[in-house]
């Protein structure tokens, strides 16, 4: 099983530049989520879906958005980089639902730089 | 509103002693409630989760948390520390009641063991 598959993992933008950043999972999971992790902090959610064709705010989506047309795929839009957006960001996958409940599953992260 | 604290930011512990990783949280339903671990450069692992049942639960690489509802805490604990433990510790919570039903992560705790 490939689990959560994040690409790229390395990123440069310069200011202004867009970019997306894509998220499969291959585990047929309804919820999908993405984080941020700046230096030294917690992770902070950014968007998530419940299912394919609904999408949530999370605690700091400005600046970003996103789409979930299929279960399988959450990428990750940024229209216009600035330098607050430098961090590293994970995109998660889980099953919740009235009788299954599991953990998230992790992909290994995009590290991206705005300069 | 759903939350979760670490009010620990580091947790240093010499090897072969007890470790503690504390943490709190507060949801309107009843809370799922998870411990991560983050090794350097890495996405996150899954250690050990608590849905319903026995307020231990047993998880990976010999760790175990304790859900005490009175005190709205989930603590993370070993009783044997080695330095390979040593790393980044974030616990999250799902709150079941809300129609938003987001995984909200603390700020993390990294734990340090010395040999």
């Amino acid at each position: 099983n490939a689990g959560v598959t994040q690409t790229p993992k390395f990123r440069i933008l310069k200011i202004g530049q867009s970019m997306t950043l894509q998220c499969a999972q291959d585990m047929n999971h309804n919820y999908m989520y993405w984080y941020r992790q700046d230096p030294g902090m917690g992770l902070k959610l950014i968007y998530y879906s419940v299912g394919a064709g609904i999408t949530d705010k999370g605690e700091v989506p400005n600046g970003y958005n996103v789409s979930r047309s299929t279960t399988e795929d959450f990428p990750l839009r940024l229209e216009l980089a600035a330098p607050s957006q430098t961090s590293v960001y994970f995109c998660a996958s889980s099953v919740q639902t009235a009788i299954l409940n599991t953990e998230a599953f992790f992909g290994q992260g995009t590290r991206l730089t705005v300069v | 509103a759903q939350s979760v604290a670490q009010p620990e930011d580091q947790v240093n512990v010499a090897e072969g002693n007890p470790l503690t990783v504390k943490c709190t949280y507060s949801v309107s339903g009843n809370p799922y409630l998870f411990w991560y671990v983050q090794y350097p450069n890495r996405g996150l692992q899954f250690l050990l989760k608590y849905i319903t049942g026995d307020n231990l639960v047993k998880g990976s690489y010999g760790f175990e948390a304790e859900f005490n509802k009175s005190q709205t805490s989930f603590h993370l604990k070993k009783p044997s520390a080695l330095v390979s433990d040593s790393a980044l510790y974030f616990c999250a919570v799902r709150d079941i009641l809300t129609t938003t039903d987001k995984l909200i992560f603390g700020t993390g705790t990294r734990l340090q063991v010395f040999p």
